[in-house]
């Protein structure tokens, strides 16, 4: 099982709606979590960290499962400049410290 | 918010070519810096994290002799590609953190890298 896991997508959406992205991760003992943005050819963009109780920040809310060890993200309103791929990300513990695991992202498409 | 610049962000060499690439912090000290890969369609990659003035920490795979990282200070580290060849041509992505582990990492814009 890869350590965090995502729908690829991609996600078509026109502008204004709704859209959810899942992810599942593997090692129970990672503590960190985070929602980055990449666009093509650049590079990711922290979108926000993901707490236990959910967060909220604008029209994007994140939700943290730890029991299903899922993480999710919902987009509302979505704009164009939403387009991009979302990688989840977690962080795992290596033999200098922590460092991040990163999804294989997301990708989404919003449409006029 | 947190800016970390990384150079050259394009860069085009002949086969065997030993390639430099620095990552600085602007805005705060990095104790920990990161370099990743990423092959098109795929995800990032960690290939080693490096703790200021200590040596960098290779993930299994990768051959330190042939990437070699220097973090001189708390705001600059560099990783050489020794000897580069066209297999080596990928999406070069360093990140730093400031501080707890739990902290975020914020990445440079990346270096593209191509070995003809």
């Amino acid at each position: 099982r890869k350590e965090v896991e995502q729908d690829p997508g991609p996600f078509n959406v026109p502008e204004g709606a709704t859209v959810a992205f899942n992810c599942t991760y593997s090692n129970s003992a990672s503590q960190s979590f985070f929602w980055y943005r990449q666009d093509c050819r650049k590079e990711p963009k922290l979108l926000m960290s993901v707490y236990s109780s959910g967060n909220e920040d604008g029209r994007f809310t994140a939700q943290l499962n730890r029991a299903s060890q899922y993480i999710s993200l919902l987009i509302r309103d979505s704009k164009l400049s939403d387009s991009a791929t979302y990688l989840c990300v977690v962080n795992r513990y290596t033999n200098s410290g922590y460092a991040l695991n990163f999804g294989k992202g997301t990708s989404l498409l919003v449409t006029p | 918010g947190a800016v970390v610049s990384q150079h050259p962000s394009r860069v085009i060499c002949k086969s065997g070519t030993s390639v430099k690439i620095e990552c600085r912090s602007l805005d705060f000290q990095a104790t920990t810096m990161f370099w990743y890969r990423q092959f098109p369609k795929q995800s990032l990659m960690l290939m080693a994290t490096s703790n200021e003035g200590s040596k960098a920490t290779y993930e299994q795979g990768v051959e330190k002799d042939k990437f070699l990282i220097n973090h001189a200070s708390l705001t600059l580290s560099t990783l050489t590609v020794t000897s580069a060849h066209p297999e080596d041509s990928s999406f070069y992505i360093c990140s730093a953190r400031e501080g707890a582990s739990y902290q975020p990492q914020h990445f440079g814009d990346g270096t593209r890298l191509s070995i003809l």
